[in-house]
């Protein structure tokens, strides 16, 4: 049974670039979200992907934007970077009914440095 | 607005010694509640979660962690640690009213004496 999967697993862009993520949610899984983890860091949510629409989405700039397939899999793209985009961006997915559409399994992360 | 503060930023315990990783929350109703572990430069691993009844839930590779209401805690217990465990550990909430999202606390580094 894979797990969540993400590409790349590093990408080094320069200011002012977009960049583009990718993510794979778990086997059965149907809801994407995506987090940004500054070092030394707790993980902060930027938005939820369900149905192909963006459910819910945390404190973050329009400079965000994301996508989901008819796959269940998703984008996370970033316009004109910034220094402090840099950070492990973390895709996690999760099933959609009962108790465990609380419970989310993430993927090992895409490290972003922008230079 | 729901919180998690997890208040050792580091801890360091003896290989075989006991350990206890404190977290509090903010919520004004019951929590859903989970404990994630992350080896450097690796993503999060669910160690364990609380969503009802048992107060004290069991956990993968040993962990365990109690759920006290009256404290606003979820600290997370191993009776002996290994020096696989030296890692991030990170607490985390969700509620009935926001299920697409996790809170994180800002994380508590465990570093374990050979």
């Amino acid at each position: 049974d894979a797990g969540v999967t993400q590409s790349p697993t590093h990408l080094i862009k320069t200011r002012g670039q977009q960049v583009t993520l990718r993510c794979s949610p778990k086997s059965g899984h149907d809801t994407v979200s995506w987090y940004q983890q500054a070092l030394g860091q707790g993980p902060q949510f930027i938005f939820q992907y369900y149905e192909e629409e963006e459910r819910q989405r945390g404190n973050f700039p329009d400079r965000f934007s994301g996508h989901q397939f008819p796959n269940y899999s998703s984008e996370l793209n970033v316009n004109a970077l910034l220094l402090g985009d840099s950070a492990l961006y973390l895709c996690a997915s999760r099933a959609g009914t009962g108790v465990r559409r609380y419970e989310q399994y993430f993927g090992p992360g895409t490290r972003l440095t922008v230079t | 607005a729901q919180s998690v503060t997890q208040p050792d930023i580091h801890i360091t315990v003896s290989e075989g010694a006991s350990l206890e990783l404190r977290c509090n929350y903010s919520y004004g109703a019951t929590p859903y509640l989970f404990w994630y572990v992350q080896s450097p430069g690796q993503g999060l691993q669910l160690l364990l979660k609380y969503f009802s009844g048992d107060t004290l839930v069991q956990g993968i590779k040993g962990f365990e962690a109690e759920f006290k209401r009256s404290q606003s805690s979820f600290n997370l217990r191993k009776p002996s640690v290994h020096w696989s465990d030296a890692a991030e550990y990170f607490c985390a909430v969700a509620t009935s009213s926001n299920t697409g999202k996790l809170i994180f606390g800002q994380g508590t580094t465990l570093q374990v004496k050979p």
